[in-house]
């Protein structure tokens, strides 16, 4: 059964420091987002990207993150400059289409020091 | 603007009783979807059920079904004969079509714990 992997599974990082996220969405997806979730808290919308543009970013998603499909397999999450605050699990998740389910991958769990 | 109430933050069950995790929500949209997920102890999200506005009828799948009341926008869900591998937190979400951009908006959660 297809899934979304993710690289790493867990991240450790001093604060200022630049980090990417990596994810292979499943194959025939066209949508795809990311997500983070603070220890115990809700997971919270990112940025959703289809047809290689951003279609849609919260107010989370600020000039520090970014994201890219550098090929046809992998989706990258680059935070710029990391803070303390930014620690928590990043999920990628995609999608066949709109308002179809998310299939979302195991995270990433960065820890800013 | 959309949002996704959770009233119960933690329910705790012995195995084999019946539980229903409610789930409130609020948009504007007149399409929408609204999913269930499932997050045990390992930390995955699992999808486990999609719904589209349009389509109240309630669905069964084993032990697990969803009620979907447009009137009173809620869109709950009940585990018959709960199981302790049923424990996790369930996250309730809805996808509306405003912003195309299709992200999905989650209630807190609710964490539950079937003791044996």
């Amino acid at each position: 059964e297809p899934e979304v992997t993710q690289t790493p599974s867990h991240q450790v990082t001093q604060m200022g420091q630049e980090v990417i996220l990596r994810c292979v969405p499943i194959s025939n997806h066209l949508y795809f987002y990311w997500y983070r979730q603070i220890l115990g808290q809700k997971v919270e919308f990112l940025v959703s990207f289809y047809n290689n543009e951003i279609s849609e970013k919260s107010e989370i998603f600020d000039d520090q993150f970014s994201v890219e499909r550098p090929d046809g397999s992998n989706f990258t999450l680059k935070i710029r400059s990391t803070k303390l605050e930014d620690s928590a699990m990043y999920f990628c998740a995609s999608s066949r289409a709109l308002g179809y389910e998310q299939y979302f991958g195991p995270g990433t769990r960065l820890t800013v020091t | 603007a959309q949002k996704v109430t959770q009233a119960q933050t933690e329910i705790s069950v012995v195995e084999k009783e019946d539980v229903t995790l409610d789930c409130v929500y609020e948009t504007r949209d007149t399409t929408y979807y609204l999913f269930w997920y499932k997050q045990p102890p390992s930390g995955e999200l699992v999808f486990l059920i999609r719904r589209n506005s349009f389509d109240e009828q309630n669905e069964i799948s084993g032990r697990y079904s969803w009620n979907f009341q447009k009137s009173t926008s809620s869109f709950n869900f009940t585990i018959t004969a709960s199981q302790v591998v049923d424990s996790a937190v369930y996250f309730c979400a809805l996808s509306g079509t405003r912003n195309q951009g299709g992200k999905l908006i989650f209630g807190q959660g609710t964490e539950l714990s079937v003791k044996p």
